[in-house]
Order: C-alpha cells, then sequence, then structure tokens
C-alpha cells in the first residue's frame, strides 16, 4: 500500500525567506503523480504543484518549487519569497489510478 | 466556470442516523472523489464516482455509500453513524481522460459533520 510520510508537523519561516516542506512516499508503482496543496484557515484545499513520476525535471509555479527524488522516494516543496497569505497546512499526495493518499500535512507560519 | 460547490457547510447528528452529503462538480468535469478529513489529519480517500458508477473505494464499511448523477453530482450517504464519523468532508472533481492517471483534482469547501 502507498504511504505518505511528512515528518514535519510544523514550520515557520518569516516574511520573504525561502522554506522547505519535506514530502516521503512509499511505493512499488514506476507511474504515479504527486501533488502538494495548501489548506489556508477558511479549509478549502488548493493545489499549489503537480509532478508526474516519469518527467526528470522539477516542475516549478512561480515561487513554488519541488525536489523530486525518485529513487529517495522524496518529494519535497520550496517556497520562495514567503508571503503571510502562505500560512497553512500543507498536504502532500501521491496518486496512482485516482487514488489519492495524503499525508498528515505540515502547518506553515509565515511571522511578518 | 464555476467551481466545486457543497451542501450543507455543516450538519450535526446524532448516533445511529443517517446522513446525506451534496456536491456539485466544476463544470466541464465528469469524476467525483469524496475524502473524510479527521481533525487534524490528512483527507483520507472514501471512493470516486465516474460516470454514474463506483471507480474505486478506500478503506471505509459499507455503511458509507455514494451516488453520482447524470451532470455529474454526487452524494455520500452514511448510514448508522458513529461518533468516529465526525470530520470534514472533502468532494473533489475531476476530469478523467483515457489513461491519464494523474488528473489534478478541484476541491469544494467542505461540509463539517458533528456526530453526538
Amino acid at each position: 500500500a502507498q504511504t505518505v510520510t511528512q515528518s514535519q508537523p510544523e514550520m515557520s519561516v518569516q516574511e520573504a525567506e525561502t522554506v522547505t516542506l519535506s514530502c516521503t512516499y512509499d511505493t512499488s508503482e514506476n507511474n504515479y503523480y504527486l501533488f502538494w496543496y495548501k489548506q489556508p484557515p477558511s479549509r478549502q484545499m488548493i493545489l499549489v504543484i503537480r509532478q508526474e513520476a516519469y518527467k526528470q525535471q522539477n516542475a516549478t509555479e512561480n515561487r513554488f518549487s519541488v525536489n523530486f527524488q525518485k529513487a529517495a522516494k522524496s518529494f519535497s516543496l520550496k517556497i520562495s519569497d514567503s508571503q503571510l497569505g502562505d500560512t497553512a497546512m500543507y498536504f502532500c499526495a501521491f496518486m496512482n489510478n485516482n487514488d489519492m493518499r495524503f499525508g498528515a500535512g505540515t502547518r506553515l507560519t509565515v511571522k511578518p | 466556470e464555476t467551481g466545486v460547490t457543497q451542501s450543507p457547510t455543516h450538519l450535526i447528528k446524532t448516533r445511529g442516523q443517517q446522513v446525506t452529503l451534496r456536491c456539485s462538480s466544476q463544470s466541464g468535469h465528469n469524476t467525483v472523489s469524496w475524502y473524510q478529513q479527521a481533525l487534524g489529519q490528512g483527507p483520507q480517500f472514501i471512493f470516486q464516482y465516474y460516470r454514474e458508477e463506483e471507480n474505486g473505494r478506500g478503506n471505509f464499511p459499507p455503511r458509507f455509500s455514494g451516488l453520482q448523477f447524470p451532470n455529474y453530482s454526487s452524494e455520500l450517504n452514511v448510514n448508522a453513524l458513529e461518533l468516529d464519523d465526525s470530520a470534514l468532508y472533502l468532494c473533489a472533481s475531476s476530469l478523467l481522460r483515457g489513461n491519464d492517471r494523474g488528473n489534478e483534482q478541484y476541491f469544494g469547501p467542505g461540509t463539517r459533520l458533528t456526530v453526538t
């Protein structure tokens, strides 16, 4: 069974600084997808970034980028130039055959 | 383009009762997935519906059931409610195309269910 582990329950970062959130996963599959979702206090889950396992190039979306290490089964999220609006729960998720598994989340607080 | 909507926003039920939660998918999407998110945890996959048929199920008992309608909206039904069913229930819609196994899911705001 696929499992997703986020080892950092809480993190904080100063506004404008860079922060990296960790995620590891366990699977025997070769083709799959990885996602980072953001859940602000308003609770609506928002897709931040997506990575296809067959692509070696790391995905980037503006201030958000990932470091995808397939052999190590690691998928970290880097947030550059952190903004107050980035304060939220961040969930790493693994998908294969439309079955999506989430980690327990990391609560990120951006401090002014 | 309208986003994913869910109703009701909040609900309080008594143990043993039955509940129905509703979800309207984003326009153009044909697949709906349901998740249970307990307080302080990540969402847990309940099941997915595609073209009105169940298209995958997580580790939830049969008292969790669902429907998808021709307009791709969906219902989650839970019978014989238990205290542990108290959670945020999230619906997510997506467009399933051919062999694409990584369709992005767009989430609704959720329904907060409290079982007393």
